[in-house]
C-alpha cells in the first residue's frame, strides 16, 4: 500500500531564505508526482508535476526533484516571500490503480516579513 | 483556461435534507474527481469518473451519490448526511498526457 509522508509538518522561516520541503513515498512504482499549494479554506493550486521518467521540473522560484529509487521528492523554494505562506502538499499517482491519487499530510509554511 | 468551478461555495444542510454539489470544467478533461477534506488533513479521494464512467469508488457511504451527466459536469448528490460529513468538498479534473490535476475552490459543507 502506497504511503506518502511529508517532513517537516510545519516550517517558519524569515523572508529571503531558500528552503526545501520533503516528500517520501513507500512504493517507487509511480506514474507521476504533483506538488500543490493550498491557502486556508481554499482549493489546491498545482505548482509542479514530475512524470515518472523525469528527474526535475522548474517554474520560476520553484524547483521539484524526483528520485524514484529512494522514494523521495523535494520542493525547493528560492528567495522565500511572505506570499509563499501556505500549506504545501505532494501527491503521488501510483502506476497501477487508474486515477487513484494519494496525498501527503502537507507542510505548513510561514514566511516572516 | 485552467479553471474548475464549484457551486455552491457554502452549504448548510440538515440530516434529512437532499442537496447537490456541482462542478464544471471546460478544459476538455475526461477524468473528474471528488475529494473530501477535513480541517488540517489532506484531501481524501472519494470518486473518479473517466470518460463519464465511474472508475473509482473509495468505499464511500451510499449517502453520497456521484453523477457525471456529460464530459464537463460532475455532481455529488447528498442525502441523509451525518454531522461528521461536514468538510470541504473539492472537485478536480485532469486530462492529456501530463495528467496534471486542476482543483476547484471547493464547497464548504456543514451538516447540522
Amino acid at each position: 500500500k502506497q504511503e506518502v509522508t511529508q517532513i517537516p509538518a510545519a516550517l517558519s522561516v524569515p523572508e529571503g531564505e531558500n528552503l526545501v520541503l520533503n516528500c517520501s513515498f513507500t512504493d517507487s512504482a509511480i506514474y507521476n508526482l504533483q506538488w500543490f499549494r493550498q491557502d486556508p479554506g481554499k482549493g489546491l493550486t498545482s505548482l509542479l508535476l514530475i512524470q515518472s521518467s523525469q528527474r526535475e521540473q522548474t517554474s520560476g522560484r520553484l524547483n521539484a526533484s524526483l528520485d524514484k529509487s529512494s522514494g523521495r521528492s523535494t520542493l525547493y523554494i528560492a528567495a522565500s516571500q511572505p506570499g509563499d505562506s501556505a500549506t504545501y502538499l505532494c501527491a503521488v499517482r501510483p502506476w497501477t490503480g487508474g486515477f487513484k491519487t494519494i496525498f501527503g499530510a502537507g507542510t505548513r509554511l510561514f514566511v516572516k516579513a | 483556461d485552467t479553471e474548475v468551478t464549484q457551486t455552491p461555495k457554502h452549504l448548510v444542510m440538515g440530516m434529512t435534507n437532499k442537496k447537490s454539489l456541482k462542478c464544471e470544467q471546460h478544459m476538455g478533461h475526461r477524468a473528474m474527481y471528488w475529494y473530501k477534506q477535513k480541517a488540517k488533513k489532506p484531501p481524501e479521494l472519494m470518486f473518479v469518473y473517466s470518460y463519464e464512467k465511474l472508475s473509482i469508488n473509495e468505499s464511500v457511504p451510499s449517502r453520497f451519490s456521484p453523477e457525471c451527466p456529460n464530459s464537463s459536469l460532475l455532481n455529488l448528490h447528498l442525502h441523509a448526511l451525518q454531522p461528521e460529513d461536514s468538510a470541504l468538498y473539492l472537485c478536480a479534473s485532469s486530462g492529456g498526457t501530463s495528467g496534471i490535476q486542476y482543483f476547484g475552490p471547493g464547497t464548504r459543507l456543514t451538516v447540522t
